[in-house]
């Protein structure tokens, strides 16, 4: 099984519906990361959570917000979908100690 | 803030032939990290550098954490058509504990 997963894998919507993406981990790790992938633009950092009760903003949070609802779960939402949201979106893990991520399959997310 | 610019932006090239790829920065990074993305798969870790002049190989990847500790290098040997995808850097910000990454190079292999 993987380590890292990520649902739904694939999902076209409307502009202005609200969109939930999710991530689970089995790693055991605290750390937890949502990017995002442009072509030409590599990845960025939406929001990351360094144990539950914490959430912070990365370089790209506007229009996006995020929920730690445990250890191993971590969802991104799009409140309000616009199509400049279309991209590929990752989640990772990485663990305290340790500066390496480890990245989930990928949502391919379609705003039209 | 810390920003890495990696080079090429894509490369084809024949099967056998030896690929390099670099990233660079204004700022200093403590640890430097090589990933690889295949179609349709989330980047998976090739090679992590911990210490300023260290060259640590993975198979026919070779890695390379710059002096200045404001660079690194990637080189592939000898490349096969399973090479193809996307490379990216990534280094260690100081501020924060998060991971910044380069724009990605795309590889493609010709049989």
């Amino acid at each position: 099984d993987a380590d890292v997963t990520q649902t739904p894998r694939n999902r076209i919507t409307k502009t202005g519906k609200r969109i939930m993406l999710e991530c689970s981990q089995t790693k055991g790790h605290d750390r937890m990361y949502w990017y995002r992938q442009d072509p030409g633009l590599g990845l960025r950092l939406i929001y990351y959570s360094f144990d539950v009760k914490d959430i912070n903003k990365g370089e790209i949070s506007d229009g996006y917000s995020v929920s730690r609802q445990a250890q191993a779960k971590f969802s991104l939402s799009l409140e309000s979908a616009i199509p400049n949201q279309t991209a590929l979106y990752f989640c990772a893990t990485s663990d305290l100690h340790e500066a390496s991520q480890f990245f989930g399959p990928g949502t391919r997310l379609t705003v039209l | 803030g810390q920003q890495l610019n990696q080079s090429p932006q894509s490369m084809f090239i024949q099967e056998g032939e030896d690929v390099s790829m670099n990233c660079t920065s204004s700022s200093i990074f403590n640890t430097w990290l090589w990933y690889k993305q295949d179609p349709g798969e989330g980047p998976v870790l090739l090679i992590a550098l911990y210490k300023a002049g260290e060259l640590t190989s993975n198979g026919r990847l070779t890695a390379q954490f710059g002096i200045t500790r404001k660079d690194s290098f990637l080189n592939i040997s000898a490349s096969i058509p399973s090479d193809v995808g996307i490379y990216f850097c990534a280094g260690l910000s100081n501020q924060g504990g998060k991971l910044i990454f380069g724009q990605g190079t795309e590889l493609s292999v010709k049989p």
